[in-house]
């Protein structure tokens, strides 16, 4: 089944302590990124990546960091995580980032979500 | 600035009855507009794209329509399984931008 697997799908930790949420995708997408979903403000970009090792900062980057070192994965990596993240967060990928207009090719396919709790 | 904004925040409509829900952007070099269901502990789930004003897309008991300043999305006769968040997105090469999104609730 094509889909992309986050992990872990809920986790509650202390300020500080650091985390990685992993994403994964099984379906060749070339773009990956990642979102924050926050009540009132709806999903924002954290990051995305165009292909391996190719990676650029979204509108909320600030505390966060990733990799795309192979193509199927592309963690999210909290060094120092601050109760201001405390959210949920969802991993996406699509077949293209940028592009012309084939139909598909940009639409995004979202994972389960990740719900985050940070003490 | 890229901006996209959806309105109402919050919908509740009888079975049957139809309406629309709107989506408008301020976005420089749109690349296509995406229409997404959120049900609740669930995420987004893809159901339309638009790339051109004028163009149209329908899907059972939607439709979706792009103007160069705003997107509707359409409901005709909802059911309860309607029931659901609808996120509106811009492509813009790089980056997607999201909408708060409409919370619908169809009422058997």
């Amino acid at each position: 089944e094509a889909q992309v697997t986050q992990n872990p799908r809920y986790l509650i930790t202390v300020t500080g302590k650091k985390l990685t949420v992993t994403c994964s995708q099984n379906m060749n997408h070339e773009y990956m990124s990642w979102y924050r979903q926050d009540p009132g403000l709806g999903l924002r970009q954290i990051y995305y990546s165009m292909n391996v090792e190719v990676t650029d900062k979204g509108d909320v980057p600030e505390g966060y960091k990733v990799s795309r070192k192979e193509k199927r994965n592309f963690p999210l990596i909290l060094e120092s995580p601050s109760p201001n993240q405390t959210s949920l967060y969802f991993c996406a990928s699509s077949l293209q980032g940028a592009g012309g207009r084939y139909s598909g090719a940009n639409v995004l396919t979202f994972g389960a979500g990740s719900r985050l709790t940070v003490l | 600035e890229d901006q996209v904004t959806q309105s109402p925040e919050a919908l509740r409509l009888q079975e049957g009855e139809s309406s629309s829900l709107n989506c408008s952007y301020t976005v420089s070099g749109l690349r296509g507009l995406f229409w997404y269901r959120q049900d609740p502990g669930k995420g987004p789930e893809f159901l339309f794209t638009l790339y051109s004003a004028g163009e149209e897309k329908e899907k059972e008991r939607l439709k979706a329509t792009l103007t160069k300043k705003e997107s509707f999305l359409h409901i005709t006769a909802p059911k309860p399984e309607d029931s659901a968040t609808y996120l509106c997105a811009v492509h813009t090469g790089n980056q997607f931008y999201f909408g708060t999104g409409t919370s619908l609730t169809v009422i058997p």
